[in-house]
């Protein structure tokens, strides 16, 4: 019974071609995040949303989109998938009056080729 | 700029001793700091945090010391475990809103039977 599952969990793309990663949650957390985690550099930022169609951008915002049309879902959009995009894709939720952080999906492994 | 680093990429330990993981952060508008443990294939998951008014908190073999002057906190685990294998992060919540995360890089503990 996870509060937060991530869709694909692994996923092949070819240079140049839009990808789009699905987060969905259980738990109605308003704050919702989009995270990458590459070898020597955690987990950064991509983009976060703070309620339906309220998203702003993180500090490795470029070549990506969001969109958050409902609280549950928060969706990752590449453009066009280059291959320095490849990379393990974490989404998370938070309930703002906890001290507890964030919960993380499972992560999706997207490899660009 | 990294505001939030862990300096040591991998750290071996006996089990039964105690590992110390360590971080830093640059950013004084942080008002809790978390630490994470991630397994292979799997999204990190909430392991301890503390706020910025406290200097330690304690949960178990687990213990987080916050040292304000020197902008440092580390990760204490006694006795450690063969399942305490895994990768740790700190992350620092900042207080501007939108409960962002900031994460280290993160440390590979091991620990050898």
């Amino acid at each position: 019974d996870a509060g937060i599952t991530q869709s694909p969990r692994h996923k092949v793309t070819e240079t140049g071609t839009p990808v789009t990663l699905r987060c969905h949650q259980t738990e109605n957390h308003r704050y919702m995040y989009w995270y990458r985690q590459d070898p020597g550099h955690g987990l950064r930022l991509i983009h976060y949303s703070y309620g339906v169609k309220d998203t702003d951008k993180g500090e490795v915002s470029d070549g990506y989109s969001v969109s958050r049309s409902k609280t549950e879902d928060f969706l990752l959009t590449l453009e066009s998938a280059t291959s320095s995009q490849t990379s393990v894709y974490f989404c998370a939720i938070t309930d703002p009056n906890g001290s507890y952080g964030y919960t993380f999906g499972s992560g999706t492994r997207l490899t660009v080729v | 700029d990294q505001q939030v680093k862990q300096n040591s990429p991998s750290l071996s330990v006996q089990e039964g001793r105690i590992s110390i993981l360590n971080c830093d952060y640059t950013n004084s508008m942080f008002d809790y700091f978390l630490w994470y443990k991630k397994y292979p294939a799997e999204g990190p998951t909430f392991l301890i945090s503390i706020s910025s008014i406290k200097d330690k908190n304690e949960d178990g073999r687990f213990t987080v010391f916050l040292n304000k002057s020197a902008k440092h906190l580390s990760l204490h685990i006694v006795p450690s475990q063969p399942g305490d294998s895994a990768v740790y992060f700190c992350a620092a919540r900042g207080i501007q809103g939108a409960q962002k995360l900031v994460f280290g890089q993160g440390t590979r503990l091991t620990i050898n039977p």
